[in-house]
């Protein structure tokens, strides 16, 4: 029982580049997130999806792209790489109930040189 | 402005000891408030959920309270272990169609022998 599965869990980035991270969950939620966490501050909501096709903006949605074409996998997309978006980045599932639990990733630590 | 703060933001303990951290939050509308445990460099875990009509919950060794009036929660370690070590962040969500999570930024515990 894997739960939420991120890849990679490292990556190094030039200013520009693109990447797209990996999230993956096993426990049929249809509640999916992209979370990231920077010194001193708490988590930020990326993007969010509330099932399998749709998406959603949350606090800090600029520029990242997301895509949800099968219920069990989140893409998060980083079309051109800014040393700000040095980070690590958590995804996170949860079931539609209002008091279920989030389930999260080990994170991603991206860094934008 | 919807704001969790905790206190205090970094705490050192004799394993053993007992200790309570502190969430103070201004946000509304209040659905459920959490307590997550994060190891360094692994992802957030749940320790407890409550709601607004709950104010003790326990979790083993973890037991939290929730007074919605003040609109302050405490997390209690009892016989901290050297595993306790890590960041504990309160989280509050709110209700309604644009429900979403507010995390503090964590008090970080260090067990030591």
């Amino acid at each position: 029982n894997a739960g939420v599965t991120q890849t990679p869990k490292f990556r190094v980035l030039k200013t520009g580049q693109s990447m797209t991270l990996l999230c993956a969950q096993d426990m049929n939620h249809e509640y999916m997130y992209w979370y990231r966490q920077d010194p001193g501050m708490g988590l930020r909501l990326i993007h969010y999806s509330v099932g399998e096709g749709t998406t959603a903006k949350g606090e800090v949605p600029d520029g990242y792209n997301v895509s949800r074409l099968k219920k069990q996998n989140f893409l998060l997309g980083l079309e051109s790489a800014a040393p700000s978006q040095t980070s690590v980045y958590f995804c996170a599932s949860s079931a539609s109930q209002p008091n279920y639990g989030y389930t999260f990733g080990s994170g991603t630590r991206l860094t934008v040189v | 402005k919807n704001q969790v703060e905790q206190s205090p933001q970094s705490l050192i303990i004799l394993e053993g000891k007992n200790c309570t951290l502190q969430c103070n939050y201004t946000v509304s509308p209040f659905s459920n408030l959490r307590w997550y445990k994060q190891d360094t460099g692994r992802g957030p875990v749940s320790l407890t959920i409550m709601t607004f009509s709950e104010n003790t919950k326990s979790n083993g060794r973890y037991t939290a309270t929730l007074d919605a009036d003040t609109k302050q929660s405490s997390l209690h370690i009892t016989a901290s272990q050297l595993s306790d070590s890590a960041s504990y962040i309160c989280v509050v969500k709110t209700t309604g169609t644009a429900s979403k999570l507010t995390f503090g930024t964590g008090t970080r515990l260090q067990v030591t022998l």
